[in-house]
């Protein structure tokens, strides 16, 4: 089944201690994103990638980190967590970028990780 | 200040109704625009697109109406099921975007049975 796998799904964590979300999609897609979904502003892009070894920020991207080592996986790194990353992530991939603009190219979501930083 | 605005956080409909939600946009550069829903504990999935060059795109129950000289879309879903019930965003994309997708804050949808 073509899909975008997050883990955790569910993660708390204290102020400071360094954590990865794991993003894994199984399309061969070479466009990954992280969003974060927060009430009333909904979905900001975070980072994204073009293909491997290609990342560039996104609106939000302070305080993240990415890596894409390989076309598969995107995984999202918190250096130093602080209680304003509290949010829903998202992980997604498409076929192509620019996004949306082809039949092929809309974006493929995983089902979000719940992070809470305390 | 967000370019693709939602301003109805929510909206209640009868089922078999007509569902209207309706998204604006700010920039002009924009010129492809989608909407995707959202159940609960699921990531986004895609609903519907249109191209600036339309004023309109059907796929079965949905249609999505531009009109370009307001900066306004609307999604219509016609008759409305409780299956509709999620959260529905308006997403917006232009040239000068390429690499990325601007959204709005979303729409609650539900449809009472």
């Amino acid at each position: 089944e073509a899909q975008v796998t997050q883990n955790p799904r569910y993660l708390i964590t204290v102020t400071g201690k360094k954590l990865t979300v794991t993003c894994s999609q199984n399309m061969n897609h070479e466009y990954m994103s992280w969003y974060r979904q927060d009430p009333g502003l909904g979905l900001r892009q975070i980072y994204y990638s073009m293909n491997v070894e290609v990342t560039d920020k996104g609106d939000v991207p302070e305080g993240y980190k990415v890596s894409r080592k390989e076309k598969r996986n995107f995984p999202l790194i918190l250096e130093s967590p602080s209680p304003n990353q509290t949010s829903l992530y998202f992980c997604a991939s498409s076929l192509s970028s620019p996004l949306g603009r082809t039949l092929n190219s809309p974006l493929h979501f995983g089902n979000g990780t719940r992070l809470t930083v305390t | 200040d967000q370019q693709v605005k939602q301003n109805s956080p929510s909206l209640s409909v009868q089922e078999g109704r007509i569902s209207i939600l309706n998204c604006d946009y700010t920039n002009s550069m924009f010129d492809y625009f989608l909407w995707y829903k959202k159940y609960p504990a699921e990531g986004p999935t895609f609903l519907i697109s249109i191209s600036s060059i339309k004023d309109k795109n059907e796929d079965g129950r949905f249609t999505v109406f531009l009109n370009k000289s307001a900066k306004h879309l609307s999604l219509h879903i016609v008759p409305s099921q409780p299956g509709d019930s999620a959260v529905y965003f308006c997403a917006a994309s232009g040239v000068e975007y390429g690499n990325k997708l601007v959204f709005g804050a979303g729409t609650i949808l539900r449809v009472k049975s």
